[in-house]
């Protein structure tokens, strides 16, 4: 079946540690995102790319970090730079960034930082 | 901000039908308007999306008003399983519109009562 792998389910960290978080898609999808959720909130997309070896910054950009060197791939490292890192973190992909095309979500990593 | 204004709660019955409204008051005639729901530690499912016709899929259908600054999503037959967080967002026509067009707000949870 096609679709969206997140993995881990659960990532537990010390903080001052990186860490990164896998996203993998079999869709043949050209775009890919990355959202934070918080308990009770909406999701913050923290970044996304159009294509392969390039992406853009979201509106919550700070202490995160992306790459796209795969068009299947798009992993998020969260560095030891951002503030509060625990939280839900979901990825998503489309076909094209583009209005017509639907969002297809992963199951989510859900981060603890102690 | 989200550019989307949801209540923040909604209840209905099993089986009844469920019409759950979005404001886009400042949307641009290029947006596409975009429905998703999210069950508890799950991510996001999509459900319908339009321009400016209504339409109809096998999950749900869309109402959009004649100026496009509102929708409702209507649930012909709430189930069980319907309950949930729903979320109206907007998508750019075109890529590289604006990474504001891919914020969630909080939704509105459905509870549907058996």
């Amino acid at each position: 079946d096609g679709g969206i792998t997140q993995s881990p389910k659960y990532l537990f960290r010390k903080e001052g540690q990186n860490v990164t978080l896998s996203c993998e898609q079999n869709l043949n999808h050209d775009a890919m995102y990355w959202y934070r959720q918080d308990p009770g909130q909406g999701l913050r997309l923290i970044y996304y790319s159009q294509i392969v070896n390039d992406f853009q910054k979201g509106d919550i950009a700070e202490g995160y970090s992306v790459s796209r060197e795969k068009k299947e791939s798009f992993p998020l490292t969260v560095t030891s730079a951002q503030k509060n890192p625990t939280a839900f973190y979901l990825c998503a992909s489309s076909e094209v960034d583009r209005g017509n095309s639907p969002l297809h979500f992963g199951n989510g990593t859900r981060l603890t930082v102690t | 901000d989200a550019k989307t204004t949801q209540p923040n709660s909604m209840e209905s019955n099993e089986e009844e039908p469920v019409h759950l409204p979005c404001n886009h008051s400042t949307i641009s005639g290029t947006d596409y308007i975009h429905w998703y729901r999210q069950l508890p530690s799950q991510g996001p499912e999509y459900v319908i999306h339009g321009l400016t016709s209504n339409v109809n899929n096998r999950m749900a259908s869309l109402a959009i008003a004649e100026d496009r600054k509102s929708s409702t999503l209507i649930l012909h037959r709430a189930t069980l399983r319907d309950a949930a967080v729903y979320y109206c967002i907007l998508r750019g026509a075109y890529s590289g519109a604006g990474s504001y067009q891919l914020t969630f707000g909080k939704g509105t949870k459905l509870s549907v009562i058996p």
